[in-house]
């Protein structure tokens, strides 16, 4: 099983502060995919990405396949930005994501 | 385009009871999911489905049945309902791929359905 570790399990920060979640993973992989999850709500993807770098606003997302890691940013950030950020990755031989446990961000103003 | 709909959203249930979760999808999607997510754990696989009439197990299947009868249907049928099956259920779907890169390849989750059982 494709293990995926996020780091850190929880975190706080002030608005306006530059934040970095980590994701680290097992096996090989065809692709990552980084989710945010509000309170009660449901999943929305954020990125799907297999190399590189993607930016989406104030969102950045990198990949370091040789080193199977990846990071999600967010500059500037908000309290609206305040939800669960999880990781999650498809092996290449899967049909399935594995998913990360999720980082628990809170933004106060 | 609706995307990826739940029924229902809640349900309480006793155990012993049963019940079908119903989740639906109007992209023409062929491979579809059912995930549960529990406190402090990732979103576990419970069974999937590669297209029309296939269906799968994943990582978590005891105690609960699936159907895809219809393409952009699947159900997730719990016969006996226990306490460890109190959970949060999403649906997920996407369709095939030709590229990692591909828009297709994004996995499109539904808003949820939350079981307890009693």
């Amino acid at each position: 099983k494709n293990e995926v570790e996020q780091s850190p399990q929880n975190l706080t920060a002030q608005e306006g502060e530059f934040i970095t979640i980590n994701c680290s993973y097992s096996v090989g992989i065809s692709a990552l995919h980084w989710l945010q999850q509000h309170p009660g709500g449901g999943i929305v993807s954020l990125f799907m990405l297999s190399s590189g770098k993607k930016k989406h606003g104030r969102l950045i997302a990198t990949i370091n396949i040789q080193e199977k890691h990846s990071s999600l940013h967010i500059t500037a950030s908000h309290p609206r930005d305040s939800a669960v950020y999880i990781c999650a990755v498809r092996s290449n031989s899967g049909y399935a994501l594995n998913f990360g446990k999720g980082t628990s961000l809170l933004v106060t103003p | 385009n609706a995307g990826v709909t739940q029924t229902p959203k809640f349900r309480v249930l006793k155990t012993g009871q049963s019940m079908t979760l119903l989740c639906a999808q109007d992209m023409n999607h062929e491979y579809m999911y059912w995930y549960r997510q529990d406190p402090g754990m990732g979103l576990r696989l419970i069974h999937y489905s590669v297209g029309e009439g296939t269906t799968a197990k994943g990582e978590v299947p005891d105690g609960y049945n699936v159907s895809r009868l219809k393409k952009q249907n699947f159900l997730l049928g719990l016969e006996s309902a226990a306490p460890s099956q109190t959970s949060v259920y999403f649906c997920a779907s996407r369709n095939d791929y030709r590229t990692a890169n591909d828009p297709s390849y994004e996995q499109y989750f539904g808003p949820g359905t939350r079981l307890t059982v009693t």
